[in-house]
């Protein structure tokens, strides 16, 4: 089946400072890979993709590369701010298993 | 444009009670889908319909109910609460089923059961 692994939070970091949030994933079959952001008090909303292997995702500064030769898809950020405090989901979806999959999550907080 | 809209935003209920979660989508989508969302452990799939008409469950079940009313509504039953149903419950929508298909949110129901 799908699945996937995202690293443990909550994570704390210093405004403008470097962010990796770490995500591999095993699948049926080849993914599709996103992020989601939950803001505080809100739903999940799409934060990137990538549909296929070397495609970056990218959006708000925050960039993620599908790596099939590694099964990952990492999110990093140049320089973060406190409007990024928020909870960050993994997902993966593939044909004949077309529902998200998501990851535990990431619980950021930038600290000013 | 309201995209997913969930009510209750909260709800207080006792063991053994009923309630229904409704849920609805303004965006002609196709395919709508129950979530719950536990610390730990991510997002996880309750039941799906992948078309007005059409229903199938996901990874828990267990204890649910749903009905798709038609193609912009799909509301989630709990016939007997149980304290392990305690969770943020999210309704979510698709253009079509896909992987590279992008699923839109509501914006929860925090479910107490006491």
């Amino acid at each position: 089946g799908n699945s996937v692994t995202q690293m443990e939070g909550p994570v704390t970091l210093s405004e403008e400072a470097f962010l990796t949030i770490n995500c591999t994933y095993t699948a049926t079959g080849y993914p599709s890979l996103f992020w989601y952001v939950q803001y505080p008090g809100e739903g999940l909303q799409l934060l990137l993709k990538a549909t296929k292997a070397d495609d970056k995702g990218s959006n708000k500064g925050f960039e993620a590369t599908y790596r099939k030769e590694t099964t990952s898809f990492h999110l990093e950020k140049g320089s973060v701010q406190v409007s990024d405090s928020a909870v960050y989901f993994c997902a993966l979806s593939t044909f004949g298993n077309e529902k998200l999959t998501f990851g535990t999550g990431t619980r950021l907080t930038i600290i000013p | 444009n309201a995209g997913v809209t969930q009510t209750p935003k909260f709800q207080v209920l006792k063991t053994g009670q009923s309630m229904t979660l409704q849920c609805a989508q303004d965006m002609n989508h196709n395919s709508m889908y129950w979530y719950r969302q536990d610390p730990g452990m991510g997002l996880r799939l309750i039941y799906y319909s992948a078309s007005e008409g059409t229903t199938d469950k996901g990874e828990v079940p267990n204890g649910y109910n749903v009905s798709r009313l038609n193609k912009r509504e799909f509301s989630l039953r709990l016939e007997s609460a149980a304290p392990s149903q305690t969770s943020v419950y999210f309704c979510a929508s698709s253009l079509k089923q896909g992987p590279n298909t992008e699923a839109f949110f509501g914006q929860g129901t925090r479910l107490t059961v006491v």
